[in-house]
């Protein structure tokens, strides 16, 4: 199975602060990396596919890098509705992967 | 706006086998993969598997002995099933839409492994 590990666990930002989270899978992916936002009590919701593939209707505070190993998700300007859970998936192998995510707070 | 909607028992009790069923509203089933992914309380996600409306399935090999999903496309329905229970496996189980990108998801219903 390919590893996906995240970093940090947990971070603590203030609103307008840029946060950035990181992603690193065990072996190649290329580009098939997948975040989702889950807040509490709720179901994830996609937020960029293909690394860097922004979905429909999601700020675009949000944005999405990386390729091979290492990815990133970046908050350009943290809002309090941005409080929640943050996982990356790939799809490069099966079984498909989940980090093990990365709780963002409000400071 | 496509909607999926899982139902089945919440509560299972050891070595008994675990039956949820998703109900897609508002899309074919026909014209997608569909997925079932969990969550341990306070824990990842973990992908349990997909399946096509072929009958077409792949599991995570981790639970693959004693998975089995399958379609009734005459609902617009797909369905899980999971054997030999553990409280291992308590979990909040979702369905989504998709088998690389997992663009729809139910709302979850929490399955709890307890006598």
């Amino acid at each position: 199975d390919i590893q996906m590990t995240q970093s940090p666990s947990s971070l603590s930002a203030s609103v307008g602060d840029r946060v950035t989270i990181t992603c690193q899978a065990s072996q190649d992916i290329s580009k098939y990396l997948n975040w989702y936002q889950q807040k509490p009590g709720k179901a994830p919701k996609i937020l960029i596919s293909d690394a860097s593939n922004l979905e429909t209707g999601v700020p675009s505070r949000f944005s999405g890098s990386g390729s091979g190993t290492d990815f990133t998700l970046t908050i350009s300007s943290l809002q309090t509705e941005d409080i929640a859970a943050y996982y990356c998936q790939q799809y490069g192998n099966l079984p498909r992967t989940f980090g093990q995510g990365t709780k963002v707070e409000i400071k | 706006q496509v909607q999926l909607q899982e139902s089945g028992p919440g509560l299972v009790k050891p070595s008994e086998t675990l039956s949820l069923t998703c109900t897609v509203s508002d899309d074919s089933i026909s014209s997608y993969y569909w997925s079932w992914i969990r969550q341990p309380p306070g824990k990842e996600l973990e992908w349990i598997g997909y399946v096509y409306y072929s009958g077409s399935t792949n599991y995570n090999p981790s639970l693959k002995s004693r998975v089995t999903m399958s379609v009734d496309t005459s609902k617009n329905q797909f369905s899980l099933k999971l054997s030999s229970v553990t409280a291992a496996d308590t979990a909040v189980y979702y369905c989504a839409r998709g088998r690389n990108c997992f663009q729809v998801w139910s709302q979850g219903t929490l399955v709890t492994v307890s006598s």
